[in-house]
């Protein structure tokens, strides 16, 4: 059964600091999986897509990558504003339809 | 482009009644999926539709059912309503497969009292 992990669950940075955050999964076999931002009381915003054969995608500041063997991904956010403070989340995509299976999330706070 | 819209935004029922949700996905796009989300347990898969067949089920008791109609806007229906249905209810519309993005709505809050 596919799990997955993301940490730290929550996060708070000065202004202007490069971060990661990471997300890890117990079964390699996926398609695809995705980054997510969540600001409070909304729906999900999707951030970055990387299939299953790629191993990295790049949106602004914003890169993300995937090692599929090893079972993980990290989304690197490049000098941090107080407007990145939200939750991120990661979900994978391990079957042929749409199902994503999510993690918890990490909470991020960006302060001015 | 229009993005998904869901409907109602808010909703506040009664325990044992029943409530329909809807979802319009983005146009052309014919997968649409449910999920519930909650502090506790998080996101969580309810089903997926595509070209109005159900094609994948999460592990929800038969009180949570869904359709799809012809122009791939989707409803989501919960009988008999608990405390513990009490959700933020999001729905995401994918243009086919799992190879491509999930575009979520802004969701419905129900809050079940």
């Amino acid at each position: 059964k596919q799990e997955v992990t993301q940490i730290p669950a929550a996060l708070s940075v000065p202004e202007g600091e490069n971060l990661v955050l990471n997300c890890s999964f117990t079964d390699s076999a996926i398609y695809n999986l995705q980054w997510f931002r969540q600001d409070p009381g909304k729906g999900l915003t999707s951030l970055l897509l990387i299939q299953s054969s790629q191993r990295e995608q790049t949106s602004g500041r914003l890169n993300a990558s995937l090692d599929k063997s090893s079972g993980r991904s990290t989304l690197y956010i490049a000098a941090s504003q107080p407007g990145d403070s939200a939750t991120y989340l990661c979900a994978v995509n391990d079957n042929q339809g749409g199902k994503l299976i999510f993690g918890q999330g990490t909470e991020l706070s960006v302060k001015p | 482009k229009a993005g998904v819209t869901q409907t109602p935004r808010y909703l506040i029922k009664t325990r044992g009644q029943q409530v329909t949700l809807s979802c319009s996905p983005i146009s052309g796009h014919r997968s649409v999926s449910w999920y519930q989300q909650t502090p506790g347990q998080g996101l969580q898969f309810l089903f997926e539709y595509f070209s109005e067949t159900q094609r994948n089920k999460g592990n929800f008791p038969g009180r949570f059912s869904g359709r799809q109609f012809s122009n791939s806007r989707s409803e989501m229906n919960v009988s008999t309503l608990e405390l513990g249905d009490s959700a933020l209810y999001l729905c995401a519309s994918r243009a086919d497969g799992g190879n491509t993005e999930a575009f979520f709505g802004q969701g419905t809050r129900l809050t079940v009292v």
